[in-house]
């Protein structure tokens, strides 16, 4: 079964400062890996995706992530947070079904907090 | 503008009372899913749905029922087996179960058990 594994409960960061969100994953064969934000209260948000080529991917609101295949990795990364991208951050892998379909694995979330 | 709709925002249940969980999609999407929400356990899938009139059971179905009558709409039904039902409940769409590309996400339905 694939998985991903978020290591850090919550990641501290001050305004302006470049941020990390941690996220390995367990796959067989290609990984398709997602990164995606939630505010209080509110439903997913999708940030950026991993399919194939490049490693360095970007996405919505200054994100980007790079990924790792030695390392099994695919972090976020900010250059510059603002205090407005505190929120949980979840990380995703889509795991094939014998069924021929997919279904979407997703990490226990990160809570980012940036710090004025 | 095209989304997923999930209604209540906010809903009350007494023990041993069923409840619905309206989920409707305007993105043309095939493909619906059910999530459940608990605090430090991320996203756990409960049913998804690839085509209409067809649904199957994800990791945590055990509680829980669906339909699929129609491309646009999944509602969730949690009957009183389910044994622990607050939390907090996404409803997803994507265009195809062949599609490499993310989930849409509606803005989740919280349940409170009195």
């Amino acid at each position: 079964a694939q998985s991903v594994a978020q290591p850090e409960d919550q990641v501290n960061v001050a305004e302006g400062n470049p941020l990390t969100v941690k996220c390995t994953y367990s796959v067989s064969g290609n990984p398709y890996l997602f990164w995606y934000v939630q505010y209080p209260n509110r439903g997913l948000q999708f940030l950026l995706k991993y399919i194939t080529g490049d490693n360095l991917v970007k996405g919505s609101y200054g994100f980007e992530a790079e990924f790792n295949k030695s390392q099994t990795s695919f972090h976020l990364k900010k250059p510059s947070a603002l205090v407005s991208d505190s929120a949980l951050y979840f990380c995703a892998v889509r795991e094939p079904l014998t069924s021929g379909t997919y279904k979407y694995i997703f990490g226990t979330g990160t809570r980012l907090k940036v710090l004025a | 503008d095209g989304g997923i709709t999930q209604s209540p925002k906010y809903l009350f249940r007494k023990e041993g009372q069923n409840v619905t969980l309206s989920c409707e999609q305007n993105l043309n999407h095939d493909a619906m899913y059910w999530y459940r929400q608990d605090p430090g356990q991320g996203l756990r899938l409960i049913y998804y749905s690839q085509i209409v009139n067809d649904f199957q059971k994800g990791d945590i179905a055990e509680g829980y029922s669906v339909s699929r009558e129609k491309k646009e709409s999944f509602p969730l039904t949690v009957t009183s087996a389910q044994k622990n039902p607050t939390a907090f409940y996404l409803c997803a769409s994507s265009k195809t179960s062949a599609y490499a590309g993310e989930l849409f996400f509606g803005e989740g339905s919280r349940l409170t058990v009195l």
